[in-house]
């Protein structure tokens, strides 16, 4: 069946990058999302990759991913106090068919 | 655009109420989700529609959930009768289709159910 699986926490001083991996099982994947959520807040789409690409690069965020391990990152450059939130790595086969989340990652930022 | 709207945002009720979540997907998304998201199980689909139509309610935990979608402005998701273990944040979420790849989601209903 399909499994998504993150890290449950990362910690990361202000200034620095934030990598956030992820691995997923359906090689039927087709798009592969990054959301992110604060506290008591929705989740807000932060970007997303065709399974045929590489990389994906968005201001301040790049997705890699690596099809053959299953694995695919988020990378926040210079990462800031109001990054700080979970950040939920998600699969599906289409873009109107259901998303598969992974537990989500807890960024933390210390000033 | 208003975006996904869903009301209430937070309910309180006493085991064994009919509860009733509303969902207002983006004004011409085809495609809409619940979802529920607990602390033991993260984020699950409980059922999506497709042009009003119900696909996939293999989520939805029980015959005490039901969903509906009358048009495309609206939806509602149904716990009747509700249980303590019910108690969770529901989100919807709606999708354009045709072609476009994004799911943008509401702000959620945090349910306690006591």
């Amino acid at each position: 069946g399909e499994d998504v699986e993150q890290s449950l926490f990362l910690s990361v001083r202000e200034g620095d990058s934030s990598v956030i991996n992820c691995t997923y099982t359906d090689s039927s994947s087709t798009y592969l999302y990054w959301y992110k959520q604060e506290p008591g807040a929705g989740l807000q789409l932060l970007t997303y990759i065709f399974s045929n690409m590489d990389m994906k690069q968005d201001q301040r965020l790049t997705v890699l991913l690596n099809k053959k391990d299953k694995h695919l990152s988020l990378r926040i450059a210079d990462t800031q106090t109001g990054d700080s939130a979970i950040y939920f790595c998600a699969e599906s086969l289409f873009g109107n068919t259901p998303l598969v989340f992974g537990k989500g990652t807890r960024l933390s930022v210390i000033a | 655009d208003a975006g996904v709207i869903q009301s209430p945002r937070h309910e309180v009720t006493e085991m064994g109420q009919e509860v009733t979540l509303r969902c207002k997907p983006i004004s011409g998304h085809n495609s809409l989700f619940w979802y529920r998201q607990t602390m033991m199980r993260g984020l699950e689909l409980l059922i999506y529609f497709n042009n009003n139509v119900p696909i996939d309610d293999s989520g939805m935990p029980e015959d005490r959930f039901s969903a509906k979608m009358p048009n495309a402005s609206f939806s509602t998701l149904k716990i009747q009768p509700s249980e303590p273990r019910d108690s969770a944040v529901y989100f919807c979420a709606s999708s354009p289709g045709q072609g476009v790849h994004e799911q943008y989601f509401g702000p959620g209903t945090r349910l306690t159910v006591t």
